[in-house]
């Protein structure tokens, strides 16, 4: 495997069930990102960690709940989801938060739908 | 007002066609521009970058910022049918990695 994989690609869950999405990157990188696309809007960032340690809650509701057990693996459990939440959900690797032109490498996403 | 705003398109053009991709941003303090591809089914890659104002050319793409109309363009000469995606330009502050994204142009080149 090569860059950053998420797990699964596609995800159907009803509102009351509990799920997890998956992130690994190959990179070796030191920050990792959460993302929600929806369609016709803005890539929209839900959480930052980096060097394992949350730097970042851009406001985001508690069902969606991030998990960094290490800097290669970024977990998002969701529980008690609402159909708005349905989404892409995209994670993201950078050597670490620094700025400059610190390129962002995106996995493929998990197409998330709640019913 | 949005941040960052993009026209979503989608815009058609036949193979061969210079195609011009704007962007306007409100926040003058971020000095970083990106723009990324995003092919379907996949996530965003980073096509280039500029940094404050200028142009940047990079084989058949040219990154353009005009600081003074808060203007962010992306020229693509020769475009080809692989040259379909949707494309995101982003801003970002530069003193820590958080990206501004636009909500992305469908770009479709057609033979």
């Amino acid at each position: 495997e090569t860059g950053v994989t998420q797990t699964p690609r596609h995800l159907v869950m009803g509102m009351t069930n509990k799920k997890s999405l998956k992130c690994e990157q190959h990179l070796g990188h030191n920050a990792m990102y959460w993302y929600k696309q929806s369609a016709k809007k803005p890539l929209e960032l839900m959480f930052v960690y980096n060097f394992k340690e949350q730097t970042e809650n851009n406001s985001v509701p508690s069902r969606f709940s991030p998990e960094c057990p290490n800097s290669s693996h970024l977990f998002l459990h969701l529980h008690t989801l609402q159909p708005e939440d349905s989404a892409l959900y995209l994670c993201a690797s950078s050597q670490d938060t620094g700025g400059g032109a610190n390129e962002q490498f995106f996995g493929p996403g998990t197409r998330l739908t709640v019913l | 007002q949005k941040e960052v705003e993009q026209d979503p398109g989608p815009l058609s053009v036949p193979e061969g066609a210079i195609v011009s991709l704007n962007c306007t941003y409100s926040n003058s303090a971020f000095q970083y521009f990106m723009w990324y591809r995003q092919y379907s089914r996949k996530g965003p890659e980073l096509l280039m970058y500029t940094y404050s104002s200028g142009n940047k050319e990079d084989g058949r793409f040219t990154a353009q910022v005009d600081k003074s109309s808060k203007y962010i363009s992306l020229f693509i000469r020769d475009s080809q049918p692989s040259d379909s995606a949707t494309y995101l330009c982003a801003q970002s502050s530069g003193g820590y990695n958080k990206l501004i994204f636009g909500a992305g142009t469908r770009l479709a080149v057609h033979p």
